[in-house]
């Protein structure tokens, strides 16, 4: 079955603090994992993919297929990075989201 | 905004009544996606269709509730004898199918409110 859990459903942290959001996933073939972010009145919208191998807005997540994590790292959070954020997994031709983290950066 | 536009964005009905929301996709995407999100979840995959096939059904999507995509273009979802248990956010997201890219992009979502 496939499944992404997230942990953690509220996440606090001064800025300036490093950040991890965990996300944890279960998927018996090679899953493509996701992290989406929902500002404030905005659209769920990508935030990088594991394939990519990219940093976004400072934002880093490695795949760790022996621990089945893909948890997202940033290492000085900004308050502009307060958001919900959903691990995804696509598996076959949909992809199924976690619950979401809400983070929240305090001044 | 040539994003995904979904219509409309809030809706309120009364227990018993159909509704429908349509969802209009980026023009080239061949992919369409339906999810549900309710508070303090995650969106939740109820269908898809690839150009105007349908794919996928979740389990959540029960009877009453339909998806068409006539044309490969836009895309309706229906829910029939509403109840209140499906107040929710509806979004539609669309993507390409291509090897490499296959991110998909969201709709500002439908709101309904059943009471």
């Amino acid at each position: 079955a496939q499944r992404v859990t997230q942990p953690e459903k509220l996440l606090s942290v001064f800025k300036g603090a490093p950040v991890e959001l965990k996300c944890n996933y279960s998927y018996s073939g090679s899953p493509e994992l996701f992290w989406y972010v929902q500002y404030s009145r905005q659209r769920l919208q990508l935030l990088l993919r594991h394939i990519s191998r990219e940093s976004i807005k400072g934002f880093t997540a490695d795949l760790n297929k022996g621990e089945t994590s893909f948890h997202l790292k940033k290492p000085f959070a900004q308050e502009e990075d307060s958001a919900m954020y959903y691990c995804a997994l696509r598996g076959g031709d949909k992809v199924i989201f976690g619950p979401g983290t809400s983070l929240s950066v305090i001044p | 905004d040539t994003g995904v536009s979904q219509n409309p964005r809030h809706k309120i009905t009364k227990r018993g009544q159909n509704v429908t929301f349509r969802c209009d996709p980026i023009s080239e995407h061949n992919r369409l996606y339906w999810y549900r999100q309710t508070l303090g979840q995650g969106p939740e995959f109820l269908t898809y269709f690839q150009n105007e096939a349908q794919l996928e059904k979740s389990r959540l999507l029960s009877d009453r509730f339909s998806a068409e995509r006539p044309k490969g273009s836009f895309s309706t979802l229906e829910i029939q004898r509403t109840e209140q248990g499906d107040s929710a956010m509806y979004l539609c997201a669309s993507s390409l199918s291509t090897v490499g890219n296959t991110e998909a992009f969201f709709g500002q979502g439908t709101r309904l409110t059943v009471v």
